[in-house]
């Protein structure tokens, strides 16, 4: 069973461009989440997705940052015209649709870091 | 924002000997906390505390929450240079709420 997949890795962009991160839960996980850790800071709550729906983006920069996961592929982290204080590492994390949501693990994927030049 | 305090910043330590990181939160209607290790790649999940008092243990590893007094404990026993890493403490609310951290360092 595949854990939590992300990609790319890596992320160059300059100032300007646009970056779009994917995330692929666990198999049989409904529920993802996307956290930014910015240099010597901790992890920071972006956005909670289930399938077509956000239920909670709180955490996204209000200009620049979208989230979505479809019914089908993976759910995407879109960062327009992106300037250097975007440079972090993103994490995708997903948790099964199963008891109540809040007694459910997180598991969390590799990361992407993205530098923007 | 719901403020989660680890404590200490970081640490070293050698080999063999035991280590205890601490974790407290502000919330007291919060529902689980959770450990994870975090090693320059994927936090990798180590435990989710839902009730007050009781012990969970894998290997070396342990933690107990205390819900009254509002924090958690890790504590890594026979440390080997492979628990070096960052070590962090979540309240969960269905979207984590992560302290700071703790880095531990293991000096063989």
């Amino acid at each position: 069973n595949a854990g939590v997949m992300q990609n790319p890795r890596h992320l160059v962009r300059r100032r300007g461009q646009e970056a779009r991160l994917r995330c692929s839960p666990m198999k049989g996980h409904s529920h993802v989440y996307w956290y930014r850790q910015l240099p010597e800071e901790g992890l920071k709550f972006m956005v909670y997705l289930q399938k077509e729906n956000i239920i909670d983006e709180s955490g996204m920069p209000k200009e620049r940052f979208s989230a979505e996961f479809p019914k089908e592929g993976p759910s995407i982290l879109r960062i327009q015209q992106v300037v250097r204080g975007d440079s972090a590492a993103y994490f995708c994390a997903s948790s099964p649709r199963t008891r109540p949501i809040i007694y459910n693990e997180q598991f969390f994927g590799p990361g992407t870091r993205l530098t923007v030049l | 924002e719901d403020k989660v305090v680890q404590s200490p910043l970081s640490l070293v330590v050698h080999e063999g000997d035991t280590v205890t990181l601490n974790c407290s939160y502000e919330v007291t209607n919060f529902r689980s906390l959770l450990w994870y290790k975090q090693e320059k790649k994927a936090p990798t999940f180590l435990f989710m505390l839902t009730s007050s008092g009781i012990e969970k243990k894998s290997g070396r590893l342990s933690s107990i929450l205390d819900k009254k007094e509002l924090f958690s404990i890790l504590n890594i026993t026979a440390t080997q240079t492979g628990d070096s890493a960052v070590y962090l403490c979540a309240r969960h609310d269905y979207k984590l709420s992560f302290g700071a951290g703790t880095t531990v360092t293991v000096r063989a």
